[in-house]
């Protein structure tokens, strides 16, 4: 079965721009989580989404927002990018948010100059 | 907010047990505590999972102390492909909160 979706694989941005980054789940599964990896901070949870609803929320500012489709794709959008966006965005897929496994994309690669 | 401890990092020796530590003192009765692992620039994949009693699947083995206050993630025939950074985590609320991990080196 496919896996976890993201697109696309390597972006570069200008400081000031805003970026858009796409992440499609396993089929059925309804939640989507999305993480930031930089080598300073590792892994730090942004928000999740189930059945189109922000169930969470991590302490990352407003610039970052996200919006899950009817079909549970979700996508991620940054705006007025900053040098210390730079960094490897993950998506993690699962069929419900608690007690199961998550799947995780290979990530998105950011990169603002 | 990472509400688990784990060693830096480890070594183990090609075909031994590898058993990685980790510590969630403040873990709470209805927390489930999962291991990922991630090799260099790849996506965390998931290993394993419990609650309370010990779990083993085709992967790994996941040992939980009574007190649950600590657990040791086991892989009992490491190979080189083994070698990667391990997570130990507890799942808060419906996020997953990652600490630094541990580098285990798989060596030959």
């Amino acid at each position: 079965k496919a896996g976890v979706t993201q697109t696309p694989r390597y972006l570069i941005k200008t400081r000031g721009q805003q970026v858009t980054l796409s992440c499609s789940p396993i089929s059925g599964h309804r939640s989507v989580s999305w993480y930031q990896q930089t080598p300073g901070q590792g892994l730090q949870f942004l928000f999740e989404y189930f059945s189109e609803t922000q169930r969470n929320k991590g302490n990352f500012p407003g610039r970052f927002s996200g919006r899950q489709f009817s079909n549970s794709r979700s996508e991620m959008n940054v705006s007025t990018l900053e040098l210390g966006d730079s960094a490897l965005y993950l998506c993690a897929s699962s069929f419900r948010t608690l007690g199961y496994g998550y799947t995780f994309g290979s990530g998105t690669r950011l990169t603002v100059v | 907010d990472a509400k688990t401890t784990q060693p830096p990092s480890m070594d183990c020796a090609e075909g031994r047990a590898a058993n990685l530590p980790c510590n969630h003192s403040t873990i709470s009765g209805n927390e489930y505590v999962y291991w990922y692992r991630q090799i260099h620039s790849q996506g965390p994949q998931y290993i394993i999972h419990g609650l309370k009693n010990n779990e083993t699947n085709e992967m790994a083995s996941l040992i939980i102390t009574e007190d649950r206050k600590s657990s040791t993630l086991i892989l009992p025939h490491a190979t080189l492909r083994d070698t990667a950074v391990y997570y130990c985590i507890v799942v808060y609320g419906n996020k997953l909160v990652f600490g630094a991990g541990t580098i285990l080196r798989v060596k030959s």
